[in-house]
């Protein structure tokens, strides 16, 4: 069974960093590029950022390129996401998700979800 | 960026009665669209990819129609599990981008 468990969200304070662990199961985690999904209330889901299954390959929203990055390490089967210089926009769930099988693409769609980890930032 | 609009915002059907929804793409994105469903407190859950395949596990009264910038999903009979938000989201190209969600409501 595909788990996928997020930790390490709270509160962090404006300008300040927070990193995101997100712990994989039930698949072989190197097959498969990961991506996160954050949401606020007021803006809905939103992409954030996808990693390949080998790590070497990602890519960014413009709202966080050059302030988070996206990691993962295989031999822990953990994808990580850290974020620094953070906004109060940053004030989100943030969702580890997989990719789907058989398909090349690092992150099309995503057929599982963690169940979240809420980021608030706030001073 | 791909802006992905979904209308109605807020749907109000009684059980049993179909729903569909719509989904436009402010350019073509092909079939490359997926849904979700997502209840209070969860996550997403993937409904439909390739703009009409669906999941595995899904039921067979979900199904999703369209290309290129419009698409629809509907709900032949709904039931009491089904009330719950929907959102579409492109994957044509980066970044990724969702709908606004539409809320399927009881009537």
């Amino acid at each position: 069974e595909v788990q996928l468990l997020e930790s390490g969200g709270g509160l962090g304070q404006p300008g300040g960093s927070l990193r995101l662990s997100c712990a994989a199961s039930g698949f072989t985690f190197s097959s498969y590029g990961m991506t996160w999904v954050r949401q606020t209330p007021g803006k809905g889901l939103e992409w954030v950022s996808s990693i390949s299954g080998s790590g070497g390959s990602t890519y960014y929203a413009d709202s966080v390129k050059g302030r988070f990055t996206i990691s993962r390490d295989n031999s822990k089967n953990t994808l990580f996401l850290q974020m620094n210089s953070l906004r109060a926009e940053d004030t989100a769930v943030y969702y580890c998700a997989k990719k789907p099988p058989a398909v090349a693409d690092v992150g099309p769609y995503f057929d599982y979800w963690g169940q979240g980890t809420l980021v608030t930032v706030s001073s | 960026e791909i802006v992905m609009t979904q209308s109605p915002a807020t749907l109000s059907v009684s059980p049993g009665e179909r729903a569909t929804l719509s989904c436009r793409a402010s350019q073509s994105v092909s079939s490359n669209l997926a849904w979700y469903q997502q209840k209070p407190g969860q996550a997403p859950r993937l409904l439909i990819y390739g703009a009409s395949t669906r999941a595995t596990g899904i039921p067979v009264r979900f199904s999703g129609s369209g290309s290129g910038t419009e698409f629809t999903l509907a709900i032949s009979s709904l039931q009491s599990e089904d009330f719950a938000l929907y959102y579409c989201q492109q994957y044509y190209n980066w970044p990724r981008t969702f709908g606004q969600g539409t809320k399927v409501e009881i009537k």
